[in-house]
């Protein structure tokens, strides 16, 4: 079946840092990948998403381009913020699913 | 304002005790979800609805019921609760199928005893 595998965390940086959070899936077919992001407290929220091969997604300085070749959607951010520290969650659904399939998501904290 | 609400926000319960966790979406959405969350797992999928009086499984729904007799409303229903029942749920909608922009609602965390 289908799966996602993200890089461990947690993950700490310095304000200011770049930061990549490895992201790679399995499936059968060609699916939507996205990144959905938790702040502290809160629901998920969607970050950004990509629908096939080549297409880079981006939202609030965040970017990540679907490679098909890797099977990968790593996520980076060229200069990270405090209020950027969440939990970051790469996730895969199949064309016309109704499932989403997510990794086990990557804590992030940004320090002064 | 378009948001999933979820009741209660906090929960705290014995074993075998039935209980019903509230999901409600004002934004017409045909497409509606539960997770749970635990440490080290993810998020994964309990149950979902394509539509009114349509659900399916996901990839945990052991020990959970659900229905879907209004658009709006999908309650996520735990029989006879176990303490391995215990985690944080979260509701979640689209306007059609996983494959949309989800939102999700602000949880609900469970302890069962």
């Amino acid at each position: 079946g289908d799966s996602v595998t993200q890089m461990e965390g947690p993950v700490t940086l310095s304000e200011e840092a770049f930061l990549t959070i490895n992201c790679t899936y399995t499936a059968t077919g060609y699916p939507s990948l996205f990144w959905y992001v938790q702040y502290p407290g809160e629901g998920l929220q969607l970050l950004l998403k990509a629908t096939k091969a080549d297409d880079k997604g981006s939202n609030k300085g965040f970017e990540a381009t679907y490679r098909k070749e890797t099977t990968s959607f790593h996520l980076e951010k060229g200069s990270v913020q405090v209020s950027d520290s969440a939990v970051y969650f790469c996730a895969l659904s199949e064309g016309g699913s109704y499932q989403l399939t997510f990794g086990k998501g990557t804590k992030l904290s940004v320090i002064p | 304002e378009a948001q999933v609400t979820q009741n209660p926000r906090y929960l705290i319960t014995v074993t075998g005790k039935k209980l019903t966790v509230t999901c409600s979406q004002n934004m017409n959405h045909e497409y509606m979800s539960w997770y749970r969350q635990d440490p080290g797992l993810g998020l994964r999928q309990i149950y979902y609805s394509m539509n009114v009086e349509v659900t399916d499984k996901g990839d945990v729904p052991e020990g959970y019921k659900v229905s879907r007799k209004e658009k709006r409303n999908f309650p996520l229903i735990l029989e006879s609760p176990s303490p391995n029942q215990t985690s944080l749920y979260f509701c979640a909608s689209s306007f059609r199928g996983a494959y949309n922009e989800q939102f999700f609602g602000p949880g609900t965390r469970l302890t069962v005893l």
